[in-house]
């Protein structure tokens, strides 16, 4: 059973180009979650998607950063305008289900680099 | 909101017990999970506490006490291939998860 999968392992962009980043969960799995990661610190909750669905967004900036998880294909996290604030190391889990007692599986992240 | 402290490193030799303390602030949550990060790769899960005490498995436990807003990590017979990030984080009602600042653990020979 493949873990979940995430392209492309590494992105360098230029300000202002756009940064696509790709998440296919484990199998079996419906939910999925984004969390972004700084250099020496600790990871932070972006958004959390089902199906089709944004669950919660509560992490995502306002602007620029748009989630989705189609009924067919994987999660993607779409960055606009990329800014050299946004280079960091994005991750993504997945779950079987939505509650406390679903352990996350995370995948081996997108590290992002924006000249 | 919700904030959880870490020692930022922690050093330990070959064989020792080492134990990662985790203190939070919360106006509520459902458990305390713990992972484990190797040079920023894919955090691992180590273990979960949902009810006050102690989980077992292998040579990790963990403990929560929700009276003392505390949790820890508890690792034996250390390996040098234990030397990496760990992270405890809270759960949520979404399941999002918390984390913490992390503790970098290195394991001496």
């Amino acid at each position: 059973n493949a873990g979940v999968m995430q392209n492309p392992r590494h992105l360098v962009r230029r300000r202002g180009q756009e940064a696509r980043l790709r998440c296919s969960p484990m199998k079996g799995h419906s939910h999925v979650y984004w969390y972004r990661q700084l250099p020496e610190e600790g990871l932070k909750f972006m958004v959390y998607l089902q199906k089709e669905n944004i669950i919660d967004e509560s992490g995502m900036p306002k602007e620029r950063f748009s989630a989705e998880f189609p009924k067919e294909g994987p999660s993607i996290l779409r960055i606009q305008q990329v800014v050299r604030g946004d280079s960091a190391a994005y991750f993504c889990a997945s779950s079987p289900g939505p509650k406390s007692t679903d352990t996350q599986y995370f995948g081996p992240g997108t590290r992002l680099t924006v000249l | 909101g919700q904030s959880l402290e870490q020692p930022s490193e922690v050093t330990a030799v070959e064989g020792a017990i080492v134990q990662i303390n985790c203190t939070y602030q919360t106006s509520g949550f459902y458990g305390l999970s713990w992972y484990q990060q190797h040079d920023g790769g894919a955090p691992t899960f180590l273990s979960y506490n949902a009810l006050d005490g102690l989980e077992e498995t292998g040579r990790f436990s963990s403990f929560l006490s929700r009276s003392d807003s505390y949790g820890y990590l508890l690792l034996q017979e250390l390996q040098m291939k234990d030397s990496a990030s760990y992270f405890c984080a809270l759960g949520g009602a979404t399941n999002k998860l918390i984390f913490g600042t992390g503790t970098l653990l290195a394991v001496q020979p």
